[in-house]
C-alpha cells in the first residue's frame, strides 16, 4: 500500500459544529503532516507529527486539533471555525530520518467548507 | 507565455512542444527539492526529486535542473501531452533527512493547448 487515504473528501460544518478530519497510511512512515491549502495558493504546513508525538505546531489557532492516535493514523479535530478556514486539508506522510531521495506521499485532501 | 500577477503564473505550450518550469528557492541551506503536479481537486502528486548534491536529475520525460549558486530550480516536461495540464509546484526541504516539512513554492499553472 503506497497511498495516504483521508476522509472524508469532502465536509460542510457550521461555525458551532465539531467535525474532524482522518488520515491513514499503511507504509510504515513514522512521520506525519497536515497542511492547509486555499485556492490558487501553495500548500501550507501546519502540524509535523514524529513518532507520534507533536514536533512543529506553525502558530496554527487552536480551533485547530491534531492527533495521532497511533503510527497509522492522524486527526484533526474542528471546533468554532470561521468561514475564512475554508480550504483543501491535506495529509502527508514520510520516513522520519528519510535516505536519499526518499519523498513526502500526500492525501486527495478534504475539501472543507466553513458556513 | 508567461504571465505573474495577482493570479497563479500560467504557462501555456503546445501539445507535443517541451515545457521548462522555473522555481526560485529561498533557503540557501535547502538539501533536498521535489517537483509536484496538482490536478484540480486532488492531492500534489510527486513527480522527480533531487538532492543539493546533484546539479540534474532525469525521470521519464521529466528533468530536473538544479542551479545552487542563484538558488534557481527548473522541471522541464518533453513532449507535452493534454494530461500534463495542471498545477506544478517546487518544493524544498530546509533541513533534508528529518520530518521537517516542506515548504512550497508559488506554483505554475501549465496549460497544453491541442
Amino acid at each position: 500500500d503506497t497511498e495516504v487515504t483521508q476522509t472524508p473528501k469532502h465536509l460542510v460544518m457550521g461555525m458551532t459544529n465539531k467535525k474532524s478530519l482522518k488520515c491513514e497510511q499503511h507504509m510504515g512512515h513514522r512521520a506525519m503532516y497536515w497542511y492547509k491549502q486555499k485556492a490558487k495558493k501553495p500548500p501550507e504546513l501546519m502540524f509535523v507529527y514524529s513518532y507520534e508525538k507533536l514536533s512543529i505546531n506553525e502558530s496554527v489557532p487552536s480551533r485547530f486539533s491534531p492527533e495521532c492516535p497511533n503510527s497509522s493514523l492522524l486527526n484533526l479535530h474542528l471546533h468554532a471555525l470561521q468561514p475564512e478556514d475554508s480550504a483543501l486539508y491535506l495529509c502527508a506522510s514520510s520516513q522520519v530520518h528519510r535516505g536519499v531521495l526518499d519523498g513526502y506521499t500526500f492525501g486527495s485532501g478534504t475539501r472543507l467548507t466553513v458556513v | 507565455g508567461e504571465s505573474v500577477g495577482l493570479h497563479l503564473p500560467t504557462l501555456s505550450v503546445q501539445e507535443g512542444d517541451n515545457s521548462i518550469i522555473n522555481c526560485a528557492y529561498s533557503n540557501s541551506a535547502s538539501d533536498y527539492f521535489i517537483w509536484y503536479k496538482q490536478e484540480s481537486g486532488k492531492g500534489p502528486q510527486f513527480i522527480i526529486d533531487i538532492r543539493s548534491n546533484m546539479d540534474k536529475r532525469q525521470g521519464q520525460r521529466v528533468t530536473v535542473l538544479l542551479n545552487k549558486t542563484v538558488k534557481h530550480l527548473s522541471l522541464q516536461i518533453a513532449a507535452t501531452q493534454p494530461g500534463d495540464s495542471a498545477v506544478y509546484f517546487c518544493a524544498e526541504d530546509p533541513l533534508g533527512g528529518g520530518a521537517d516539512g516542506l515548504t512550497f513554492g508559488k506554483g505554475t499553472h501549465l496549460i497544453i493547448q491541442p
